[in-house]
């Protein structure tokens, strides 16, 4: 069975710092891996996804994840952090196209001004 | 185009009665999928659909049904409703890809049962 990881239920990082939002998973097979923001009262946006290929993925809002298929991890990160980066953030999972995804349980993102 | 709809956007019911939420997609999506949220809990899948007249059961299906008789349109039902289904439901769309593309999400119909 499919199972996605978000170890922290929250984090704060300085305005500026860089960021780090945590995922793991674990699947059978080739792993389809997916970012996803939800700000207040509204519905998830897609950030960026792995299908295969480059390690390291670019997505929307100048977010990268890395993918690392030894430690089963797909971090989610951000060189400089805004405050306007302030929402919730969710990983999912899929291992195959009649999967259903499976979403983590969200982590909640705080930008300090 | 309007993505995903969702209709009505705030909802309170009493136990026992009934409803019907709307998800409507104007993308031509071939998959069509109905989450719940509630805090800490992330989103679970309660039933999808991969075409028009057909329907799937997902993580959390009891105390709901669906039907798919368009396309565009994807109605989740619930027949009595219970306390346990207050929460925040999620409709979503995604290519003839399935899983493996990424969704898209209207923005919520927040439903309370007292």
């Amino acid at each position: 069975a499919q199972s996605v990881a978000q170890p922290e239920d929250q984090v704060n990082v300085a305005e500026g710092n860089p960021l780090t939002v945590k995922c793991t998973y674990s699947v059978s097979g080739n792993p389809y891996l997916f970012w996803y923001v939800q700000y207040p009262n509204r519905g998830l946006q897609f950030l960026l996804k792995y299908i295969t290929g480059d390690n390291l993925v670019k997505g929307s809002y100048g977010f990268e994840a890395e993918f690392n298929k030894s430690q089963t991890s797909f971090h989610l990160k951000k060189p400089s952090a805004l405050v306007s980066d302030s929402a919730l953030y969710f990983c999912a999972v899929s291992g195959n196209r009649d999967d259903k995804i499976i979403f983590g349980k969200g982590t909640r993102l705080h930008i300090l001004p | 185009n309007a993505g995903v709809t969702q209709t009505p956007k705030f909802r309170v019911l009493k136990t026992g009665q009934s409803m019907t939420l709307l998800c409507a997609q104007d993308m031509n999506h071939e998959y069509m999928y109905w989450y719940r949220q509630d805090p800490g809990m992330g989103l679970r899948l309660i039933h999808y659909s991969v075409g028009e007249g057909t329907t799937a059961k997902g993580e959390v299906p009891d105390g709901y049904n669906v039907s798919r008789l368009k396309k565009q349109n994807f109605l989740l039902g619930l027949e009595s409703a219970a306390p346990s289904q207050t929460s925040v439901y999620f409709c979503a769309t995604s290519t003839e890809t399935g899983s493996l593309d990424e969704q898209y999400f209207g923005p919520g119909t927040r439903l309370t049962v007292t």
